[in-house]
């Protein structure tokens, strides 16, 4: 089974903190995903990742940045913490879209709160 | 620009009712399309999906969805909720992917329907 493992189910910080998400598949996947979930909202897309050192912006990337070093890393970083990105953020992957046929796989997921 | 539209956030159904939740989408080619599961305090599950072939596609737990693109739909369904359905529904959408060894292409997902089950 494909597992998608987020470092942190539940997260406290501060406003301005600097705040760090590490997310890590085992399936050997080329894209790697950061999405935020509100409610009513639906899932949001942050940034993707389709190969290391490779980023590219989704729909709602302000304020955030991504590190990918290695294959199975995918970090997200909210460099000064606001209040307003108090959220679910989900990690997925997936293989290489032609050999995917799209099918992202999920980590359960950080609850972030930003006081 | 594609884009999904699941019809109301909330759906409550007596345990063994037939479950019915709805995904309208817009999309400029045949689309990929997709329902995802999500648990209290879980991540995304994959319960189905349509590529290409049948438009009626079977996935986990008794669920079904059928691609009717006459009507730009593709609603989930189930003839008899149990109390174990009852979590969040995701509706997507996406591009068929490029067959070349390019970027990936992205999941377009709804805004979620609730589902309860009422004993």
């Amino acid at each position: 089974d494909v597992k998608v493992t987020q470092s942190s189910r539940y997260l406290v910080k501060r406003t301005g903190e600097k705040v760090f998400l590490e997310c890590v598949q085992d399936m050997d996947h080329e894209n790697m995903f950061w999405y935020r979930q509100d409610p009513g909202l639906g899932l949001r897309l942050i940034y993707f990742s389709y190969d290391v050192k490779m980023k590219e912006k989704g729909d709602i990337p302000e304020g955030y940045s991504v590190s990918r070093e290695k294959k199975e890393r995918f970090s997200l970083i909210l460099e000064s913490a606001s209040t307003n990105q108090t959220s679910m953020y989900l990690c997925a992957s997936s293989l290489f879209a032609a050999r995917a046929k799209n099918i992202q796989y999920f980590g359960a997921g950080t609850r972030l709160s930003v006081l | 620009a594609q884009s999904v539209t699941q019809l109301g956030s909330h759906v409550s159904v007596s345990e063994g009712a037939l479950v019915l939740l709805r995904c309208n989408y817009s999309s400029s080619v045949p689309p990929y399309l997709f329902w995802y599961v999500q648990y209290p305090n879980q991540g995304l599950q994959l319960l189905l999906k349509y590529t290409t072939g049948a438009t009626l596609v079977k996935g986990i737990n008794g669920f079904e969805a059928e691609f009717k693109k006459s009507e730009t739909s593709f609603h989930l369904t189930k003839p008899s909720a149990h109390m174990s359905d009852a979590a969040e529904y995701f509706c997507a959408v996406s591009d068929p992917p490029m067959n070349y060894g390019g970027a990936t292409n992205k999941l377009i997902f709804g805004t979620g329907t609730l589902l309860a089950v009422q004993p």
